[in-house]
């Protein structure tokens, strides 16, 4: 079945340091990948994605690579803030006919300080 | 205007207790989902929804009940509430089953003492 694996957290964080979040994925054929953001209190939201290999999606300074022949879509970011503290989770869908199940990575707390 | 909105924001109840949570989404989409988010963060789909009509249903203890009233809304039942029950509740809605682009209202914090 599709699986997708996060590294584990906590990662801490100061100001302005680069961030790397590792996400790898299992699944049959192409599916597309994601990174969602939960915020303390908040539900998850939509941060990027990417629908085929090598596309890349970014937003908010985070960008994520789609590489096929790794398996893996890490999130990083050049200079995190306070502000970006936050879960974030790797998700992926499966493609085909009647597809609606995302299946989420387990998160990755990331704790930024000043 | 709250795109996904779900009532009641938190739920504190006995065991064996039976309660609801209720969602509403503003957004048109045709497409709705309940989510479980443990102690731990881990996210685990419940149930989906497409134009009212059930999509998936995971193995999901059949004290848990959905119900589609129209594709705006999608409520969660559940009854004789236990201890495992305790989590975070999310429901999010997407424009179509496949793009994976998921709307998540701010969940419902269910506590089972």
């Amino acid at each position: 079945g599709n699986s997708v694996t996060q590294m584990e957290g906590p990662v801490t964080l100061s100001e302005e340091a680069f961030l790397t979040i590792n996400c790898t994925y299992t699944a049959t054929g192409y599916p597309s990948l994601f990174w969602y953001v939960q915020y303390p209190g908040e539900g998850l939201q939509l941060l990027l994605k990417a629908t085929k290999a090598d596309d890349k999606g970014s937003n908010k300074g985070f960008e994520a690579t789609y590489r096929k022949e790794t398996t893996s879509f890490h999130l990083e970011k050049g200079s995190v803030q306070v502000s970006d503290s936050a879960v974030y989770f790797c998700a992926l869908l499966q493609s085909g006919a009647g597809s609606y199940q995302l299946t989420f990575g387990k998160g990755t707390k990331l704790s930024v300080i000043p | 205007d709250t795109a996904v909105s779900q009532t009641p924001k938190y739920l504190v109840t006995q065991m064996g207790n039976d309660k609801s949570i209720k969602c509403e989404q503003n957004l048109g989409h045709d497409t709705m989902y309940w989510y479980k988010q443990d102690s731990k963060k881990f996210l685990k789909i419940m149930f989906s929804y497409n134009n009212k009509e059930l999509i998936i249903n995971e193995t999901v203890p059949n004290r848990f009940s959905p119900k589609s009233p129209d594709k705006a809304h999608l409520n969660l039942h559940i009854n004789s509430l236990e201890l495992g029950d305790s989590a975070v509740y999310f429901c999010a809605s997407s424009p179509r089953g496949g793009t994976g682009e998921l709307f998540f209202g701010e969940g419902s914090r269910l506590t089972v003492l």
